[in-house]
Parts: C-alpha cells; sequence; structure tokens
C-alpha cells in the first residue's frame, strides 16, 4: 500500500484565491482526518469523515473552509478564499476503527 | 486546548542514552498513542496502549501508562541519531472518536 497520499505537496497562492487539497486514504481505513499544523497552535483536527460521513466540523475556521469525501478513496480540503494566516501544512491521515492513525506527508500552503 | 501534555519541550541527550518523555491528559481515554515526526515530514505512528494495559514495548521503545494519574511515557533505549525528531502523545477520549494531539517534546540525539 502507497500510505495516505496528498496532493500537491506544496502550494504558494495568492490571497483570495481557492485552494482545494487532495488526500487519498489507504483502501480499507473508514476513517479520515484532516489536522492544520503551526508553530503557533500546533496539530489541530480540523474536520473528520467516518465512512464518508462527516462527524465533527467544529474545528474548521471559518465558513471559508470546506470538506467533502465523495466516495472512500478520496476527499478534499477547499479554503475559498484563502488569507494569508491559512498558511499551515495540512495533513490528511486515515484509520481503521481502533488503530493507529497513518498520515499523509502533508501539503504545505503558503498564502501571500 | 491541548487534551495531552508533553513534558519536556524539548531534550537534547547524546548517542546511547536512554530519553524519556511524559505525556498527561485530561480526560478519560479509550487509549493513548505515540507519533513521531521528522523535520518536514508527516506523523509516524509509533505505538498504542490502551487504556486497560499498563506497559507495551516495541524494539527500544517501551510505553507506560497510569490512568490513575493521566499520565503515560515513552522511553527509548540506546538512542541514535536517527531517533531525533518531535514525539508527539495523542488521546483517544472515551468521549469521542478522533485523537486530540499535544504540543509535542523535540528530541535531539547528538551524536
Amino acid at each position: 500500500d502507497a500510505g495516505v497520499i496528498q496532493s500537491p505537496r506544496h502550494e504558494v497562492t495568492e490571497m483570495g484565491q481557492e485552494v482545494t487539497l487532495r488526500c487519498k486514504p489507504i483502501s480499507g481505513h473508514n476513517s479520515l482526518f484532516w489536522y492544520r499544523q503551526t508553530m503557533m497552535r500546533g496539530l489541530e483536527l480540523l474536520i473528520y469523515f467516518n465512512n464518508n460521513v462527516p462527524i465533527d466540523d467544529s474545528g474548521m475556521p471559518e465558513d471559508r473552509f470546506s470538506a467533502k469525501m465523495p466516495n472512500a478513496s478520496f476527499s478534499t480540503l477547499k479554503i475559498q478564499p484563502s488569507e494569508p494566516r491559512d498558511s499551515a501544512v495540512y495533513f490528511c491521515a486515515s484509520s481503521a476503527a481502533n488503530y493507529g492513525y497513518t498520515f499523509g506527508s502533508g501539503t504545505r500552503l503558503t498564502v501571500v | 486546548s491541548q487534551q495531552g501534555e508533553e513534558d519536556p519541550q524539548a531534550l537534547s541527550i547524546q548517542e546511547g542514552e536512554n530519553a524519556t518523555m511524559n505525556c498527561s491528559y485530561k480526560t478519560s481515554i479509550n487509549n493513548l498513542q505515540w507519533y513521531r515526526q521528522n523535520s518536514g515530514r508527516g506523523l509516524v505512528h509509533l505505538i498504542l496502549i490502551r487504556s486497560n494495559e499498563r506497559e507495551k514495548h516495541s524494539g527500544r521503545l517501551r510505553v507506560t501508562l497510569d490512568t490513575s494519574k493521566k499520565s503515560s511515557s515513552l522511553l527509548i533505549t540506546a538512542s541514535r541519531a536517527a531517533d531525533t525528531a518531535s514525539y508527539f502523545c495523542a488521546t483517544d477520549a472515551i468521549s469521542g472518536s478522533r485523537l486530540t494531539f499535544g504540543e509535542g517534546t523535540q528530541l535531539t540525539v547528538n551524536p
């Protein structure tokens, strides 16, 4: 298995632009998580899905952030419009029940 | 606020020495997990200890869990320079089904 695959690895965009981050979880994992990591705030859970259904999106900072999981093998996190304070590393992780998470390599987002 | 809090925030040791990192948490848990993150990379799952377990080993790693004190420790024996990384504890709370991470311990192993 190739693990959790995220794309792109790096994204530099101008303020106000739409950003879409993509994630392919490990086949057979029924939970998917989006985290954001910054020096100031550490690792923050943004949203997680169980069996493709969003369970808890209380960590999504604002309405500018949205996430979808149209099927078991794909999820997106969208920021529209993006702002400089959204600059961070965004991680996707997947897991099977009662097992550890497998993280992707992350997307480093820079909004200028 | 973070559920897990690691201690110390930073640790610097010589190769061959043991490294001990501690984690405290606040709510009742199903399990506690330790992860490692190399600079610029994703987190890697190291070990999971369930709430009814007190100690677990995996290679050079030893994890303990004291649910009465709501604390855990991660011991890395015979450390190597390649162990240099940030180490995070994460708790799977009974009240939810997602992990909450601490702020991590930055371990530096000097050759």
